[in-house]
């Protein structure tokens, strides 16, 4: 049973491109962290959202908790070939589950 | 500080082999967890431990056994590996309370059993 569905599981696009990752769930959670994972890394936590309708900034990405808290969005503003990796988001509660995660491309 | 650091990064067993994966992490983190990552199933949970000698089963258990013998360190035990088990594993710590789903990573061990 995945928990966490994220949207969608591949994306390429050109450095300078906007785009947004999603991340939807039927459950509720307490709190829904943003992690970036490199090739041969380990996850890297980016934030950390707690409130329904929360927006955190940091830098170029935005995110965002949805108001019932089942979802979120990353919206990454002037895409650069660093923010190049997979991003995972994870959701918190009784129990703590990760998302199958978003393999980004930027294309210079 | 070091973070969390994991032994070995790389290790090949063949069926029916055990090992002992290290993780260790010197950030006086309550939680330690230890997670397998698949392509295509994300990051999921074995077991983890909310305190020195004490553990718990994940989403996928099986076929695994866990220590913490001491505070900063969690071991991962395959008793019989099996190739279902060929896997990155990654170990991860977070402190208690409002903090604990603010999970800090290790490298990762890449297992290929054959």
């Amino acid at each position: 049973t995945q928990l966490l569905e994220q949207s969608p599981q591949f994306l390429s696009i050109q450095e300078g491109e906007n785009l947004t990752v999603y991340c939807n769930s039927s459950s509720v959670f307490s709190s829904l962290q943003w992690y970036r994972q490199e090739p041969g890394e380990g996850p890297v936590l980016l934030v950390t959202v707690v409130t329904g309708g929360e927006v955190k900034k940091l830098k170029r990405l935005t995110f965002q908790f949805g108001d019932a808290r089942k979802d979120s969005s990353l919206h990454i503003t002037a895409a650069q070939p660093g923010d190049t990796g997979l991003y995972l988001c994870a959701g918190g509660g009784n129990q703590f589950y990760f998302g199958t995660g978003t393999s980004l491309t930027v294309i210079p | 500080n070091a973070g969390v650091t994991q032994t070995p990064k790389f290790r090949v067993l063949k069926t029916g082999q055990s090992m002992t994966l290290l993780c260790a992490q010197d950030m006086n983190h309550e939680y330690m967890y230890w997670y397998r990552q698949d392509p295509g199933m994300g990051l999921r949970l074995i077991h983890y431990s909310v305190g020195e000698g004490t553990t718990a089963k994940g989403e996928v258990p099986d076929g695994y056994n866990v220590s913490r013998l001491k505070k900063q360190n969690f071991l991962l035990g395959l008793e019989s590996a099996a190739p279902s088990q060929t896997s990155v594993y990654f170990c991860a710590s977070s402190l208690v309370g409002r903090y604990r789903d603010e999970q800090y990573f290790g490298p990762g061990t890449r297992l290929t059993v054959t």
